[in-house]
């Protein structure tokens, strides 16, 4: 069973459209997580940390459900700039684990 | 401030030939870890570093593969006799090494290694 869970998309969605993610992970006793975005032929580059309580990034919400072990991301009023892979991140012990990302095509 | 950068960007070479891939992390970030992606596919974990010491080897595909740290800061990524199936972008990634929060990764924007 893969460390870090992720359904790979691709995601077909209009520019202003509600979209979520979800991502499972197996370890129960990973420590911190995080959803990175990968453009085409670029580096991960951090979207944000994941909160317990959940966090909030402008268009961005992500939670963290322990008891499920699972992650969302919800992008709210989509752009066509949030075009990319959507990465999830779980960390056990300084060593990270990466889903295989989920792609996200937002369109005119 | 300065981010993590590598060095070369890209780097095409001949079969059997050795190559050396160097990063250089965010200042004062004391754990680095390296990856490799290939075409089209996720990230796959090769090895970490906390310090100079390399507490997890694990990923590292085959004994042609090794790397080092020096002075808690760059590392050099060497394959030997490189092979086609090495082809692919290296990445490096530094963090605070600290359980739980505040230990984010930054990545460099990778070395791009081609085998002939």
């Amino acid at each position: 069973r893969k460390e870090v869970e992720q359904d790979p998309g691709p995601f077909n969605v209009p520019e202003g459209a509600t979209v979520a993610f979800n991502c499972t992970y197996s370890n129960s006793a990973s420590q911190s997580f995080f959803w990175y975005r990968q453009d085409c032929r670029k580096e991960p580059k951090l979207l944000m940390s994941v909160y317990s309580s959940g966090n909030e990034d402008g268009r961005f919400t992500a939670q963290l459900n322990r008891a499920s072990q699972y992650i969302s991301l919800l992008i709210r009023d989509s752009k066509l700039s949030d075009s990319a892979t959507y990465l999830c991140v779980v960390n056990n012990f300084n060593k990270f684990y990466f889903g295989s990302g989920t792609k996200l095509n937002v369109k005119p | 401030g300065a981010g993590v950068s590598q060095s070369p960007s890209n780097k095409v070479t001949e079969k059997g030939k050795d190559v050396e891939l160097r990063c250089d992390p965010i200042s004062g970030h004391t754990a680095l870890y390296w990856y490799r992606q290939r075409l089209g596919q996720g990230l796959e974990f090769l090895i970490y570093f906390q310090g100079n010491s390399a507490p997890d080897k694990s990923g590292l595909p085959s004994d042609r593969f090794s790397a080092e740290r020096t002075g808690e800061s760059v590392s050099t990524l060497t394959i030997q006799r490189t092979q086609q199936e090495d082809s692919a972008v290296y990445l490096c990634a530094s963090s605070f090494f600290r359980s739980g929060m505040g230990n984010e990764q930054f990545f460099g924007p990778g070395t791009r290694l081609t085998v002939l």
